[in-house]
């Protein structure tokens, strides 16, 4: 683990709660990536965020779901109105820039359950 | 079309033998960079090779190699000398030097058997 920090690290829920996931990138690093990964499935882009700006957000379902990253404190995934269909794992990554050359590193994950 | 394509959904290898993982990629962008991570079973993903597209020589991390054939498209990971903890879910990704996302395949399970 390459210093991302994400919790909790798992998360049960019932169907139409809030799910906040926090994620404190690497030091150094000002870019926060969110993806969600399905059981058996790959990785899925949700939104990419400088502190303080969401620079991408094509991958974020256009209800329930937002993102923030302030300027002091860690990013915050929100999913309100939790369904069924939203678990899964959520991870954060976090690199030093936008380069095409520059290495996201990956948290440990945020497994949430909706029950 | 896919960005990057992954067509080995799992693969078996004997212990100590070498493995290669294919991955194959679209881009029309011309600078780009391409990585793998391993996923273990306690599920965090682990970066452990990058190659970038203007490298002329293929990466090498230890027993991880890439093998990057720009005119192929392609860019599969070598794992020398396998070993149990090599049993993982491997994922291609790429980064390309428009846009902003990571884009993921959709993974190979390696097994290594002893």
């Amino acid at each position: 683990n390459a210093g991302v920090m994400q919790n909790p690290r798992h998360l049960v829920r019932r169907r139409g709660q809030e799910a906040r996931l926090r994620c404190s990138p690497m030091k150094g690093h000002s870019h926060v990536y969110w993806y969600r990964q399905l059981p058996e499935e790959g990785l899925k882009f949700m939104v990419y965020l400088q502190k303080e700006n969401i620079i991408d957000e094509s991958g974020m379902p256009k209800e329930r779901f937002s993102a923030e990253f302030p300027k002091e404190g860690p990013s915050i995934l929100r999913i309100q109105q939790v369904v069924r269909g939203d678990s899964a794992a959520y991870f954060c990554a976090s690199s030093p820039g936008t380069g095409f050359e520059n290495t996201i590193y990956f948290g440990e994950g945020s497994w949430l359950t909706v029950v | 079309a896919q960005k990057i394509t992954q067509t080995q959904p799992g693969m078996f290898v004997q212990e100590k033998e070498a493995v290669t993982l294919d991955c194959t990629y679209d881009t029309s962008d011309p600078s780009y960079g391409l990585f793998w991570y391993k996923q273990p079973s306690s599920g965090e993903m682990i970066f452990l090779i990058y190659q970038g597209s203007y490298d002329q020589q293929n990466a090498t991390e230890g027993r991880y190699s890439l093998n990057f054939q720009k005119a192929r498209k392609s860019a599969n990971l070598v794992i020398s000398a396998s070993q149990l903890g090599d049993s993982a879910m491997y994922f291609c990704a790429m980064r390309e030097v428009t846009g902003n996302q990571f884009y993921f395949g959709t993974g190979t399970s390696l097994t290594v058997i002893p």
